[in-house]
């Protein structure tokens, strides 16, 4: 299935590091959003950007960046990540004028060491 | 108390059982609900959007209860298949993108 892709599918990183993680959707959807899902946890909404525009920030530290060029793409730079960062980060998204239904990739399994 | 709410379960139940989920949500002015799933160390996918006057999908069958604001989920003869987290997710007020996700609710289906 390749509605959404997310490179790359694993990351090591230490704490001093910058790395990126990049969505892209094939759906023609407008919406795009970033999600953390750690442990026994929900899923954790990070940044909402509708028609390439920030619309939501749920309070993320800025040690995280998001960036979107366009609706298509996505990304998130990671600076001095801290060991508490280690997660899955999904990407999704939707059609916000058809029910918003999102539509995930398959994650980027993150680790902070 | 939780935006949603699941029973994180799991539910162990045999091929061929019906089992049901419900997940409670605290938003009254929620307007559209959905059933994910997701499988391990995967991501989520849509199952079914949960309508007002309930809907089926094959085996699968949503209900909303907005006076009690509840959401089900039913799922009849359990393929073995069907094991997975069910992700119980609520958007909220009109005007927002934001999709509220409960901690999902595992089931185990045995042979």
């Amino acid at each position: 299935e390749t509605g959404v892709t997310q490179t790359p599918r694993h990351l090591v990183m230490g704490m001093t590091n910058k790395k990126s993680l990049k969505c892209e959707q094939h759906l023609g959807h407008n919406a795009m959003y970033w999600y953390k899902q750690s442990a026994k946890k929900p899923l954790e909404l990070m940044f909402v950007y509708n028609f390439k525009e920030q619309t939501e920030n749920n309070s993320v530290p800025s040690r995280f960046s998001p960036e979107c060029p366009n609706s298509s793409h996505l990304f998130l730079h990671l600076h001095t990540l801290q060991p508490e960062d280690s997660a899955l980060y999904l990407c999704a998204s939707s059609r916000t004028d058809r029910g918003n239904e999102q539509y995930f990739g398959p994650g980027t399994r993150l680790t902070v060491t | 108390r939780k935006e949603v709410e699941q029973d994180p379960g799991p539910f162990n139940v045999p091929e061929g059982a019906t089992v049901a989920f419900n997940c409670t949500y605290s938003n009254s002015a929620s307007q559209s609900f959905f059933w994910y799933r997701q499988d391990c160390r995967k991501e989520p996918k849509l199952l079914m959007s949960v309508y007002s006057s309930g809907n089926e999908d094959g085996r699968f069958t949503a209900q909303l209860n907005r006076a009690s604001q509840y959401i089900s989920l039913l799922i009849r003869d359990s393929k073995l298949s069907d094991s997975a987290t069910y992700l119980c997710v609520v958007m909220g007020s009109y005007n927002t993108d934001k999709l509220i996700f409960g901690t999902g609710t595992r089931l185990q289906v045995f042979p």
